[in-house]
């Protein structure tokens, strides 16, 4: 029973557009959302990460969106560059508990 | 900064071999961890560490061993390598429980034939 989900395997977008990828999570007990970035033969790298008290939160052209009553969040990539093409992993988990990690979508961006 | 070192980065078993898989971190990070990475399951974790000298099971944990006895190495062991446990692996460490994000090391892609 996969407790965080990302539903779409892949996702190709132009340069310049935005591109959304979205995870869903089932347990109400997660109080913090982690994206990670992979290229391959590489080990996942930070992004960006959100609380459970907040709603939003930005670092230049990454945006994480976080509906806690929908159980959902959403990372926007705006302009996307060529170089955004990577496995993108959401991650959730409980104060004092491990990380726990969606699938993965991958992302294309075609210049 | 070397941040989380695994070792090695690429290993052939036959199936019921034993080996160790390294980890090291010189951040003096208390937790660590270990996942396995498989097509379409994400990263799933087999065990973790909240400290030298405390380990438990995570998601997966059969079939593999860890010990923890300094904060800076945390080994992963299989004991008797089956075909199931192809797979890549990936050490990760992080400053506690809270809400840090972990440091993941460049993995160790393990084929058992």
């Amino acid at each position: 029973d996969q407790q965080v989900k990302q539903n779409s395997p892949s996702l190709s977008v132009q340069e310049g557009r935005i591109s959304i990828l979205n995870c869903d999570y089932t347990n109400s007990m997660f109080d913090y959302f982690l994206w990670y970035k992979k290229y391959p033969a590489e080990g996942p790298t930070f992004l960006i990460s959100i609380s459970s008290i907040k709603d939003k939160n930005e670092d230049g052209r990454f945006t994480v969106f976080l509906n806690k009553s929908a159980k959902h969040l959403s990372l926007h990539i705006v302009p996307s560059q060529p170089g955004d093409s990577a496995v993108y992993f959401c991650a959730a988990k409980e104060y004092g508990n491990k990380l726990v990690f969606g699938a993965g979508t991958i992302l294309r961006v075609k210049s | 900064n070397a941040g989380v070192t695994q070792t090695p980065k690429f290993q052939v078993l036959k199936t019921g071999q034993s080996m160790t898989l390294q980890c090291a971190q010189d951040m003096n990070h208390e937790y660590m961890s270990w996942y396995r990475q498989d097509p379409g399951m994400g990263l799933r974790l087999i065990h973790y560490s909240v400290g030298a000298g405390i380990t438990d099971q995570g998601e997966v944990p059969n079939g593999y061993n860890v010990s923890r006895s300094t904060t800076e190495d945390f080994p992963l062991r299989l004991l008797s390598a089956a075909p199931s446990q192809t797979s890549v692996y990936f050490c990760a460490s992080s400053w506690d429980r809270g809400n840090t994000e972990a440091f993941f090391g460049q993995g160790t892609r393990l084929t058992v034939v």
